[in-house]
């Protein structure tokens, strides 16, 4: 089946200590993403790869990190999280290499942190 | 960058009713106006999309227009029916761009 999927699917943690959200699809896409969903401000694009090694910031991407080092995988890091990093966190994929394409999402991370 | 404004944050419709939702882009440049639906508790789903070589496209009772010189484009959903309450999010994304930008998103409910 193809699919993004997410680990994991809640997270509560305290500030400061590291974490890593994995972000994995079976569809070879070219192209994935990190957004941010909170309340009245919508997704936002934390970062974006558009292939293997190939990283970009997007809107918001202070306080995160990514890598990219095979393309069915897409990590999102917090090396230290902070409170107002508690959010909802979609990966997406599409086949492209650009937002011109179906982006697919995983099922979200609830990240709270304390 | 881009920015995408999207009104209204709040709709209500009586079943079977049309829903209209409307956003707003900054970069001329833009070419690519997805719509995403998302239930309660679920992920965002493409519903529709619309190229800037198209002024309007339909698919069933769902349909999207673009009008380029006011750099708008709304979602028109018709005949309404419960199961269309979610959160509609509109974005915009240019050729070539990598980025793409959502707008704020609307609450439909569908009132029985």
């Amino acid at each position: 089946e193809a699919q993004v999927t997410q680990n994991p699917r809640y997270l509560i943690t305290v500030t400061g200590k590291k974490l890593t959200v994995t972000c994995s699809q079976n569809m070879n896409h070219e192209y994935m993403s990190w957004y941010r969903q909170d309340p009245g401000l919508g997704l936002r694009q934390i970062y974006y790869s558009m292939n293997v090694e190939v990283t970009d910031k997007g809107d918001v991407p202070e306080g995160y990190k990514v890598s990219r080092k095979e393309k069915r995988n897409f990590p999102l890091i917090l090396e230290s999280p902070s409170p107002n990093q508690t959010s909802l966190y979609f990966c997406a994929s599409s086949s492209g290499t650009s937002g011109w394409d179906t982006q697919y999402f995983g099922p979200g991370t609830r990240l709270t942190v304390l | 960058g881009e920015n995408v404004e999207q009104h209204p944050s709040t709709l209500s419709v009586q079943e079977g009713d049309s829903a209209v939702i409307k956003c707003t882009y900054s970069d001329s440049a833009s070419n690519y106006f997805p719509w995403y639906k998302q239930e309660l508790g679920k992920r965002p789903q493409l519903i529709i999309d619309i190229r800037s070589n198209v002024g309007e496209k339909k698919d069933q009772r769902i349909a999207v227009t673009l009008n380029k010189t006011a750099k708008h484009f709304s979602l028109h959903i018709t005949e309404t029916q419960p199961e269309d309450s979610a959160v509609y999010f509109c974005a915009a994304s240019g050729f070539g761009n990598e980025k793409l930008t959502f707008g704020t998103g609307t609450r439909l409910t569908i009132i029985p």
